[in-house]
């Protein structure tokens, strides 16, 4: 069982179109981060977000830590093909120190 | 030049070879890390190491074991590789507890 689950696991959408993936837990984190990663390549990361209820937006991205600490959504505005690729959250447990990533939701915006 | 490299970028070997897999910093990191990706389950710690001869398991070391040989040097070693350990294999690198760089990652196929 995955400490974070991530849904949907698959997201086909068209240009244009608005999406949210979510990242759910049942444990607390002191922080979340969300990477996005690309055919070929290791992952890169989008942002952090640290404290409970905070929202950040990266232009057409955004994203929002639950007020517990243990969820995160990103929310896509007017999808665009160049979004495609595959998202991973990652938190790190309040009593640890390092990472532990969900299992990715893999998107694929289509012109 | 990109500051996190991995050699191999593939590799097809057969059951019981002994594969190593290198990956070399420029970003002057303290903290070096391997995962394993595998579709669906996001990444998988394997080992991390702190600093030089600083070595601990993650959440999957059974069959792998690592070296640091210097600060910009983790080598991942298979001793007796089998198909299960069939994936993609990423090195990364933080500063601290923060955001983990990524290396392009090492697709291994054992057959």
């Amino acid at each position: 069982t995955q400490l974070l689950e991530q849904s949907p696991q698959f997201l086909s959408i068209q240009e244009g179109e608005n999406l949210t993936v979510y990242c759910n837990s049942s444990s607390v984190f002191s922080s979340l981060q969300w990477y996005r990663q690309e055919p070929g390549e290791g992952p890169v990361l989008l942002v952090t977000v640290v404290t409970g209820g905070e929202v950040k937006k990266l232009k057409r991205l955004t994203f929002q830590f639950g007020d517990a600490r243990k969820d995160s959504s990103l929310h896509i505005t007017a999808a665009q093909p160049g979004d495609t690729g595959l998202y991973l959250c990652a938190g790190k447990p309040g009593d640890g120190n390092m990472l532990t990533f969900g299992g990715g939701t893999r998107l694929m915006v289509k012109p | 030049d990109a500051d996190v490299t991995q050699t191999p970028r593939n590799r097809i070997t057969k059951t019981g070879k002994r594969i190593m897999l290198e990956c070399s910093q420029t970003k002057g990191h303290d903290r070096m890390y391997w995962y394993r990706q595998d579709p669906g389950l996001g990444l998988r710690l394997i080992y991390y190491s702190f600093d030089v001869k600083d070595i601990n398991k993650g959440e999957i070391s059974d069959g792998y074991s690592v070296s640091r040989q210097a600060q910009a040097k983790f080598s991942l070693s298979l001793e007796s590789a089998i198909p299960n350990q069939t994936a993609l294999y990423f090195c990364a690198t933080s500063e601290g507890g923060n955001e983990q760089f990524f290396g392009p990652g090492t697709r291994l196929t054992v057959l």
